[in-house]
């Protein structure tokens, strides 16, 4: 089945740098790579998702790149707030089935 | 958006009896849902797949005994924790998927319902 690596784990970066949180997946057939931000004890929140025919996928200061031969993709957070601080997980999708990365907690420093 | 709403959010039960947990789409029709647990500081993990009218899915290691799943209605899947423990503590959390799966692919989550066995 899809295993879905995360890095790193934790993550701190001062007020108004960049973050960026990678992961990599195993099944060549998933298609769809969902980016999630949960808040504690919240349910998950989707910010952005890009599928397998596209290379990078931007919304104001978050964007997503999608590497299929090399089966990673990344999030990057630009100008982060202090209200970027929560748990981020990805995700991939193959058929029904979607597989979550073991998150990341990043810390925004003021 | 699609709005899922899991109920109850929090439950408090004694070892050995069992809990119901809530999960309905509340503006669209869910074909599929999926039952989740999160530990702390951890990771989701999908426990099954419900699929309205038919029988769940469960994945590897889940017993279906012990986590029983109704998907009576398109609008409503309960997950049942039978003979509760302590180490049936947890977070659980449903998702839903409206019948266009297939073009927009978002998994619409429900709020989670904590559960605490004494």
């Amino acid at each position: 089945g899809e295993n879905v690596e995360q890095h790193p784990s934790t993550l701190s970066v001062q007020e108004g740098d960049s973050a960026v949180i990678k992961c990599t997946y195993s099944d060549s057939a998933s298609n769809y790579f969902p980016w999630y931000k949960q808040e504690l004890g919240k349910r998950p929140q989707l910010i952005i998702d890009i599928r397998s025919n596209v290379g990078e996928k931007k919304d104001q200061r978050i964007a997503v790149t999608l590497n299929k031969t090399a089966k990673h993709f990344s999030l990057h957070i630009t100008e982060t707030q202090p209200e970027d601080s929560a748990v981020y997980f990805c995700a991939a999708r193959r058929a029904q089935k979607l597989v979550f990365g073991q998150g990341t907690r990043l810390t925004i420093n003021p | 958006g699609a709005v899922v709403s899991q109920h109850p959010s929090r439950v408090i039960c004694k070892s050995g009896t069992s809990v119901k947990i809530e999960c309905r789409s509340l503006d669209f029709q869910a074909t599929t849902m999926f039952w989740y647990r999160q530990f702390p500081k951890q990771s989701l993990m999908l426990m099954a797949t419900s699929n309205e009218g038919s029988k769940a899915t469960y994945e590897q290691g889940v017993e279906k005994d012990k986590f029983l799943i109704n998907h009576a209605s398109l609008t409503l899947s309960t997950l049942t924790v039978t003979s509760a423990h302590p180490e049936d503590s947890s977070f659980y959390i449903c998702s839903a998927r409206s019948r266009d799966w297939g073009n927009t692919g978002e998994l619409f989550f429900g709020e989670g319902s904590r559960l605490t066995v004494l």
